[in-house]
């Protein structure tokens, strides 16, 4: 696609429930990074995908968090029972991952969750 | 670890006139690169400029240009010529080289007055 799709757009939710956060990363981008934007954390990573594979889960913040990836392209982010202080905004970013260090993130307007 | 530091939570500026955005980080490697994002309303970060740590020359992209201080570990956005569509949050972000992850500042949030 033209850039990095993320839905829903805005996701509001009851203390408890699970939530699905979707996002489509750039055609040929083998690279995908999961951030939170939150007022106290600021921009935090979550997580990192080459392919399908998640070698660096360690920003997730409890094992209330999973994601995945699969065909190398859409990612989901899986939030289980949801608390308020999950509230934030979930950015994705993707990126022609080169190695050398000089990776050019191009990211997604985001999923502004509210747990109420 | 590294750490980046945006001391102007909010700052204004006049339409045509010129703005500077401070940052500073804090790291023990030699091999980086800095960036500053764009956030506006629509949520979505904007790469603006990007520098390695490795040139001496300052980057520029037309009316966004740094000045980067290696030794002082100042990163600092010049933006001329300010136009409304600048008004939004602007972060300055660090990625080691060989690496991944960005570790964002705070944010500077920019109001550009008619």
């Amino acid at each position: 696609g033209a850039g990095v799709s993320q839905s829903p757009s805005n996701k509001v939710t009851e203390k408890g429930k699970d939530v699905e956060l979707r996002c489509d990363p750039i055609s040929g981008h083998t690279a995908l990074y999961w951030y939170r934007q939150s007022l106290g954390q600021g921009l935090e990573f979550l997580i990192y995908f080459q392919g399908n594979s998640a070698p660096d889960k360690s920003g997730l913040p409890s094992d209330r968090f999973s994601a995945e990836r699969t065909g190398g392209s859409v990612s989901t982010l899986t939030i289980q029972r949801t608390q308020q202080e999950d509230s934030a905004v979930y950015l994705c970013a993707s990126s022609f991952f080169s190695g050398q260090g000089d990776e050019k993130l191009f990211f997604g307007s985001g999923t502004q969750l509210s747990v109420l | 670890a590294q750490t980046v530091t945006q001391s102007q939570p909010e700052m204004s500026v006049q339409e045509a006139e010129t703005v500077t955005l401070s940052c500073t980080y804090d790291t023990s490697e030699n091999n980086y690169y800095l960036f500053w994002y764009k956030q506006p309303p629509s949520r979505q970060m904007i790469l603006v400029i990007r520098q390695e740590a490795y040139k001496q020359q300052n980057a520029t992209e037309n009316r966004f240009s740094v000045n980067f201080q290696k030794a002082a570990k100042s990163f600092s956005l010049k933006i001329s010529d300010s136009q409304l569509g600048d008004t939004a949050m602007y972060f300055c972000a660090f990625m080691r080289g060989s690496n991944y992850k960005l570790t964002f500042g705070k944010g500077t949030l920019l109001t550009v007055n008619p």
